[in-house]
Order: C-alpha cells, then sequence, then structure tokens
C-alpha cells in the first residue's frame, strides 16, 4: 500500500516560497504509471488541484497560479516537491501530495502571515 | 471546466437513499472521480470513472452518467458516512472539483 507524507514550514511570511516535499514509501516514483500531484484546500473551503507531474514527463500546473509554481520529482530520494513563490494570506491552506487522485498525504497546513 | 454539485448540504436519516448530482460546465466524457472527506482528513476516492467503485469501498456507493451529467448515490445511508464529497474531472486541465455536498445523519 502506498502511503504519502508531507514535510515543510507550518508559517510562511508574505512573498516569501513555500517549499513542501512528499515523501513516497511503498512503491517507487520512477517505476509506476502513477502521476504525482499537489492539491490544497483552504480552511473551510473546497479542493484546489495545483498541478502534476508523471517521473518522466514534464510537469502541468493550474494556470491559476500562473508562473508561482514548480512541480519536480528527485528519483533518488523517492520524493516530490512543490515550490510556490509570492506566497500571499489567499494561499493558507492545507496542502496534499496525491498519487494518481487514489493515495493521499495526511495533509500539512501552511498559514501565510507575518 | 466548472463543476457544479447539487445540494451543496442534505441531512438524511441512517437508512435512507441519498443521491448528489454533478454537472459539468463541458462534456468530460466520464473522466469523473467521486471523493468523500470526514472533518479533519484527506479525501479519499471511492469511484472513478464515473462508475467504476474502488477496491474496498462499500456497494451501497454507486456512480452513473457520462457527458456533463453525473449522478452518486448512497443506497443505504450509514452513520460513517457522514462528511463531505466531492465530484472532481480529470478530462481537462486544469482538473477541477465540485464546491462540494455536506452529508449530515438526522
Amino acid at each position: 500500500q502506498m502511503q504519502l507524507q508531507e514535510s515543510g514550514p507550518g508559517l510562511v511570511k508574505p512573498s516569501e516560497t513555500l517549499t513542501l516535499t512528499c515523501n513516497v514509501s511503498g512503491g517507487s516514483i520512477d517505476g509506476s504509471t502513477n502521476y504525482w500531484a499537489w492539491i490544497r484546500q483552504p480552511p473551510g473551503k473546497g479542493l484546489e488541484w495545483l498541478g502534476s507531474i508523471y517521473y518522466s514527463g514534464s510537469p502541468y500546473y493550474n494556470p491559476s497560479l500562473k508562473s508561482r509554481i514548480t512541480i519536480s520529482v528527485d528519483t533518488s530520494k523517492n520524493q516530490f516537491s512543490l515550490s510556490l513563490t509570492s506566497m500571499t494570506a489567499t494561499d493558507t491552506a492545507v496542502y496534499y501530495c496525491v498519487a494518481s487522485e487514489r493515495f493521499w498525504g495526511q495533509g500539512t497546513l501552511v498559514t501565510v502571515s507575518s | 471546466i466548472q463543476m457544479t454539485q447539487s445540494p451543496s448540504s442534505l441531512s438524511a436519516s441512517v437508512g435512507d437513499r441519498v443521491t448528489i448530482t454533478c454537472r459539468a460546465s463541458q462534456a468530460i466524457n466520464t473522466y469523473l472521480n467521486w471523493f468523500h472527506q470526514k472533518a479533519g482528513k484527506a479525501p479519499k476516492l471511492l469511484i472513478n470513472d464515473a462508475s467504476i467503485l474502488e477496491a474496498g469501498v462499500p456497494s451501497r456507493f454507486s456512480g452513473s452518467g457520462s457527458g456533463t451529467y453525473f449522478t452518486f448515490t448512497i443506497s443505504s445511508l450509514q452513520p460513517e458516512d457522514l462528511g463531505t464529497y466531492y465530484c472532481q474531472q480529470d478530462d481537462t486541465l486544469p482538473w477541477t472539483f465540485g464546491q462540494g455536498t455536506r452529508v449530515e445523519i438526522k
């Protein structure tokens, strides 16, 4: 059974860059047909897909994030990462890493505040 | 693609049949998933490709539809079914979710 675990800061200052990492266990990030995604959920609100990547392909991003987002894969560590620049209060959310919509991390709350 | 769920919330008794609808702003074939989220937890995939039940998901859950109109049904509501249900299309990027349907137990 594949398991995912997010790690990163719980508090980010406005204008800073958020970097989250998702550790994948129970499966190889480069040995499967899974795609790896980041989804977030502002407190009390719905779900927003941020972007996805296959280990061997190009990432796909939500246009709403314009050029702020980068998703990458590190096969040596069996991890994938999210980078989101120019953080504002509207980016406050629980961030989930997801494998093929089927396996989800527990989520990590990121608060943007000075 | 905009996904619109109905109703936004509902309250039903244990044993009731519950149906949620999801409409897509354009045709998405059957590229439609249903998730269940309990408070404070990550969403769980219940149904993919509009009608395919995920392994281990109870058979009281079902889904149907194609194109722009989809339904999700719980044939006999159980106490553990409370929470919020989301539809999601993965036909066209960016993938998008419905706003959610909150299910409460009377």
